[in-house]
């Protein structure tokens, strides 16, 4: 079966520890994205990738990093910078951001807590 | 940039009764729009989407939603819900002007109640 795969989906970590969130898609993807779901607040979009060894910023983009060193994958790393990194952390994929050719394709989530 | 809008944060309705939940967006150009589920944590689902074509589009579940471009909306239907279909709800436009990212609105939270 195609689709995306995200681990942990729980993980907790301690105030000024680094975390890496993991990403992994079989579907052929050229893009994908890391976005951050906060109650009340909807998806706000971390980091994309539209090419292997290229990527962007998102709208909140400090305080995460991210590598793009594969096509399959795209591992988002939640740094001690961040502020407020409790969160639902979910990692999409689309066809091609060139042009649109349709929807994004969404894991499952990880929810990380810092305790 | 895209905005979308979300009129309602909370729509409680009774089981086998009709609902709507509504979505604008701001635009000017051309766009695409999609509306997504999402059950308690999970990601998000599509459940449909309009790229182009017909203004009333079918999707999965028995929803469905039409394009109106005169009053940039696009709202979603379904004639009549199930206990199911409670979930969190989102509306997201993308447009080629924006390098196609993908806007999402605040999401409402659809309650059906037995």
């Amino acid at each position: 079966d195609g689709g995306i795969t995200q681990s942990p989906k729980y993980l907790f970590r301690k105030e000024g520890q680094n975390v890496t969130l993991s990403c992994e898609q079989n579907l052929n993807h050229d893009a994908m994205y890391w976005y951050r779901q906060d109650p009340g607040q909807g998806l706000r979009l971390i980091y994309y990738s539209q090419i292997v060894n290229d990527f962007q910023k998102g709208d909140i983009a400090e305080g995460y990093s991210v590598s793009r060193e594969k096509k399959e994958s795209f591992p988002l790393t939640v740094t001690s910078a961040q502020k407020n990194p409790t969160a639902f952390y979910l990692c999409a994929s689309s066809m091609s951001r060139d042009r649109m050719t349709g929807e994004l394709f969404f894991g499952e989530g990880s929810r990380l807590t810092v305790l | 940039a895209q905005s979308v809008t979300q009129l309602d944060s909370q729509v409680p309705v009774f089981e086998e009764a009709p609902v709507e939940l509504r979505c604008n967006y701001s635009s000017s150009v051309s766009v695409y729009l999609f509306w997504y589920v999402q059950y308690p944590n999970q990601g998000l689902q599509l459940l449909l989407k309009y790229l182009s074509g017909s203004t009333l589009v079918k999707g999965i579940n028995g929803f469905e939603a039409e394009f109106n471009k005169s009053q940039t909306s696009f709202h979603l239907r379904k004639p009549s819900v199930h206990i199911s279909d409670t979930a969190e709800y989102f509306c997201a436009v993308s447009a080629w002007n924006t390098g196609n990212q993908f806007y999402f609105g605040t999401g409402t939270s659809l309650t059906v109640i037995p």
